[in-house]
């Protein structure tokens, strides 16, 4: 089955500064890649997904980047804010409505926006 | 937010009895997944379920069950409670043929 690797699991800047959170996904039929943000005691939420057809998607201060050949993507996060501060999860899966397989997600990266 | 609910907010059992938790999605909304959330950890795909047949699932025993039903609810039974099931439950549905997962708030299951 598919694995998803997450690094870093913890990254600290400060406010303003850019944030870089990277995956790395085993299953090369994967193609749809979501990152949710969860904070503390509340359900995860979309923030920005990709398509394997795709190479970059951007929406205001986040954007995404997918590597099919290396078979790595990356959330970036510019102008970061206090309220940026929460868990990131990448998650990858097959087909529509996360396919058979269902989104195999990454451990989690804890950001922390430093003021 | 989502549309997503789920119920109960929170459950403690013991081990070896049974639980069910519930989900409800908005209309349209025919597929729902359901993830376990150990602490400190990413939601981990339970099984999924299409119009009310199950469709895919993940690397859980068959003592974890589900059910669909017509009016977007869906529920998670579990038997035989064990100390390790102690977790966040998530459902997520999904509208149509699309991808977006929305996740409901959770249901925190605790196993003495």
């Amino acid at each position: 089955g598919e694995n998803v690797e997450q690094h870093p699991s913890t990254l600290s800047v400060q406010e303003g500064d850019s944030a870089v959170i990277k995956c790395t996904y085993s299953d090369s039929a994967s193609n749809y890649f979501p990152w949710y943000k969860q904070e503390l005691g509340k359900r995860p939420q979309l923030i920005i997904d990709i398509r394997s057809n795709v190479g970059e998607k951007k929406d205001q201060r986040i954007a995404v980047t997918l590597n099919k050949t290396a078979k790595h993507f990356s959330l970036h996060i510019t102008e970061t804010q206090p309220e940026d501060s929460a868990v990131y999860f990448c998650a990858a899966s097959r087909g529509r409505g996360g396919g058979a397989d269902g989104l195999t997600f990454g451990k989690g990266t804890h950001l922390i926006i430093q003021p | 937010e989502t549309g997503v609910t789920q119920s109960p907010t929170h459950l403690i059992k013991t081990r070896g009895q049974q639980v069910t938790l519930r989900c409800s999605s908005q209309s349209g909304h025919n597929t729902v997944s359901w993830y376990q959330q150990a602490l400190g950890q990413g939601p981990q795909f339970i099984f999924q379920y299409y119009r009310e047949e199950e469709n895919g699932r993940g690397n859980f025993p068959p003592r974890f069950s589900g059910l669909q039903f017509p009016n977007y609810s869906s529920e998670l039974n579990v038997n035989a409670l064990e100390l390790d099931d102690s977790a966040l439950y998530l459902c997520a549905s999904t509208f149509g043929g699309t991808d977006t997962q929305y996740f409901g708030p959770g249901t925190r299951l605790t196993v003495l």
